[in-house]
């Protein structure tokens, strides 16, 4: 595997569902990003991780639960979600204390809240 | 006020053009600007990356700079079909990196 692997690429959840997306890079970076990509709106950062501590929390809903629990791993994890929820969720990686505009992200996670 | 703004398009050039994409963007301050694409179904990729005022060319791709208009612009010389994607803005504001919407650029041969 190379690069930044997200799991599961599609998930349908009702809104009384827990469930986690994954994501795994293998490009030995010390910071990792959530996105949230919805239909002609910009990428919206979600959550940013240096060395495993969360450094950002972009007024994120706690219904959205982030976990880091070393450099190489990034979950996130859903429960009582809303249908506006329903987005592609991206996970990125980044050399800690390098330029933060060069992201490598994974194919995204698609998400549907029914 | 958006931080960083685009023209949504479509933006429809033939083959063999040069396609021109513009970015503005709200932050006097920012001192990095990126450009991504992204194809249908895809994530986005790093293009371009510009910090100066000025030109920077790689390849048939130029990024061009002008820190005091607040203007940030890419340049795809002889455009090619697969070169049709979405084209993300995107500016360093503080130490978060912030994206415009994106336009979707076509290219017809």
């Amino acid at each position: 595997e190379t690069g930044v692997t997200q799991t599961p690429r599609h998930l349908v959840m009702g809104m009384t569902n827990k469930k986690s997306l994954k994501c795994e890079q293998h490009l030995g970076h010390n910071a990792m990003y959530w996105y949230k990509q919805s239909a002609k709106k910009p990428l919206e950062l979600m959550f940013v991780y240096n060395f495993k501590e969360q450094t950002e929390n972009n007024s994120v809903p706690s219904r959205f639960s982030p976990e880091c629990p070393n450099s190489s791993h990034l979950f996130l994890h859903l429960h009582t979600l809303q249908p506006e929820d329903s987005a592609l969720y991206l996970c990125a990686s980044s050399q800690a204390g390098g330029d933060t505009g060069e992201l490598f992200f994974g194919e995204g996670s698609r998400l549907t809240v029914l | 006020q958006k931080e960083v703004e685009q023209n949504s398009g479509p933006l429809s050039v033939p083959e063999g053009a040069i396609a021109s994409l513009n970015c503005t963007y709200s932050d006097r301050v920012s001192q990095s600007f990126f450009w991504y694409r992204q194809y249908s179904g895809k994530s986005p990729e790093l293009i371009m990356s510009i910090y100066s005022n000025g030109d920077k060319e790689d390849g048939r791709f130029t990024a061009q700079l002008n820190k005091a208009s607040q203007y940030v612009s890419l340049l795809i010389r002889d455009s090619q079909p697969s070169d049709s994607a979405t084209y993300l803005c995107a500016v360093n504001h503080g130490n978060k990196l912030v994206f415009g919407a994106g336009t979707i650029l076509r290219v017809k041969s």
